[in-house]
């Protein structure tokens, strides 16, 4: 266990739905990060914020989704009008923010299933 | 356009000897090559870092090398165990101010008892 908590573990929804994910990173940790990961493929960077600072996104994140986080604290992934393309397992990591190359701690990730 | 290359084959060996797996890249010249641990259903784990400047780095029974004229890091767990299994993630990062990492499709490795 890393530290960082990501709910639901998994979600299983249907095409059209929206769907929102929460990441709880270490709790010393200013920067967090959104990947997304399908199978047999390594995780693909999405966004990520310093603080509340969304201070860059990846062109995967259509205008279908966007993510906050309001405190600087635990932030939210969400998926409007879902698509099967969407399935996949969605990761949050954090690391401390002070440095240029810091360890990223990752969390268990939520696995979306679209139908 | 960048990209960052494994093996996408498994790797099969047998308990006790040397894991090597390799990651190559093209088309840029990463400052920073990282390499993580993912078990099945679990997020990804770091385990080493290697700067560009760097030959190679130790760390217990891991070893990893950057080869920047190769355009190539090595990764290697000596005496390996049934609990290395797992899928070997490489990835870099960029020297900017903040850790965007691209990283690898990664390599599943099974060591067989």
């Amino acid at each position: 266990d890393t530290g960082v908590s990501q709910d639901p573990r998994h979600k299983i929804t249907k095409r059209g739905q929206n769907v929102t994910f929460r990441c709880d990173p270490i709790s010393e940790h200013n920067r967090l990060y959104w990947y997304r990961q399908t199978l047999g493929q390594g995780p693909e960077f999405l966004t990520y914020f310093q603080n509340e600072a969304q201070l860059e996104k990846s062109r995967l994140l259509s205008d279908r989704f966007s993510a906050e986080r309001p405190k600087g604290s635990f932030s939210t992934l969400e998926i409007q009008r879902t698509e099967q393309g969407d399935s996949a397992m969605y990761l949050c990591a954090s690391s401390l923010g002070r440095g240029k190359q810091e360890t990223q701690y990752f969390g268990p990730g939520t696995r979306l299933l679209v139908l | 356009s960048q990209k960052i290359e494994q093996n996408s084959e498994a790797l099969n060996i047998q308990e006790g000897k040397t894991a090597t797996l390799t990651c190559n890249y093209t088309n840029y010249s990463p400052a920073y090559l990282q390499w993580y641990r993912q078990d099945p259903g679990r997020g990804p784990v770091f385990l080493l870092l290697i700067r560009e400047n760097e030959k190679e780095k130790r760390k217990e029974r891991l070893k990893v090398t950057f080869d920047t004229t190769l355009k190539q890091s090595l990764f290697h767990i000596t005496a390996s165990q049934p609990a290395d299994s797992a899928t070997y993630l490489c990835a870099s990062t960029n020297s900017g101010g903040y850790q965007k990492v691209t990283f690898g499709t990664g390599t599943k490795l099974q060591v067989i008892p």
